[in-house]
């Protein structure tokens, strides 16, 4: 059975750092694109960014909110993908999904599972 | 980008109705579109994707069709667990792009 577990979630004041982590289970996680999506309090989904597969190179595309603050990796070995995110801002308050792609074009893909979701809150 | 529009945006129903949503994207996607339910504090759920196919273990009252810029989803006789958003997501192009979502809520 496919599982997603984020965690790292928290409060930060803006400006600061904070890490997430997403762990996989039920699937040869290194065979399959990650994405990362978004939720704002009452709002609907965000794409956040993704990572391919290392057969596709394992290269990263981000929206253009988060590019340059956000990073997402991955670590096959453990199957846990990453999203680093710097230079937090209120308007980065949300929930934050991992989901495995199924298949993908470019940088889209659907998301077949999504993990349970980890709050962020950006606030001073 | 693409823009995903969704309607309507919330509709009233029954048990044992059938209810439809529209999608339409601001551009062709072929039959890159997909279809997300989500209750209330959960994570979104993968119906349909490819526009038309069921995604494993979703019950065969739902369904999807379109092509091109416009699409609908299907629930052909609803029931309580139903209850919920629905979003559709393009996935032709870079980057993917959310409607803002349709509720289903009871009547």
């Amino acid at each position: 059975e496919v599982h997603l577990e984020e965690s790292g979630g928290n409060l930060v004041k803006p400006g600061r750092s904070l890490r997430l982590s997403c762990t996989a289970s039920g699937f040869t996680f290194g065979d399959y694109a990650m994405t990362w999506f978004r939720q704002a309090p009452g709002k609907g989904l965000e794409w956040v960014g993704f990572i391919r597969s290392k057969a596709f190179g394992g290269t990263t595309e981000y929206a253009a909110s988060v590019k340059g603050r956000f990073t997402i990796s991955r670590d096959d070995s453990k199957s846990i993908a990453y999203l680093q995110m710097n230079s937090l801002k209120t308007e980065d308050t949300a929930v934050y999904y991992c989901t495995k792609g199924k298949y993908c074009r470019g940088g889209s893909c659907y998301a077949d599972y999504w993990g349970q979701g980890n709050l962020v809150t950006v606030s001073s | 980008d693409i823009q995903m529009t969704q309607s309507p945006s919330s509709v009233s129903a029954s048990v044992g109705d059938r209810v439809t949503i529209t999608c339409r994207a601001s551009q062709g996607i072929s039959s890159w579109l997909a279809w997300y339910q989500q209750k209330p504090g959960k994570a979104p759920k993968l119906l349909i994707y490819a526009a038309s196919t069921l995604h494993a273990g979703v019950p065969s009252r739902f369904s999807g069709s379109g092509s091109g810029t416009d699409f609908t989803l299907t629930i052909s006789s609803l029931q309580p667990e139903d209850f919920a958003i629905y979003y559709c997501q393009q996935a032709n192009s870079f980057p993917p792009t959310f409607g803002p979502g349709t509720k289903v809520d009871i009547k």
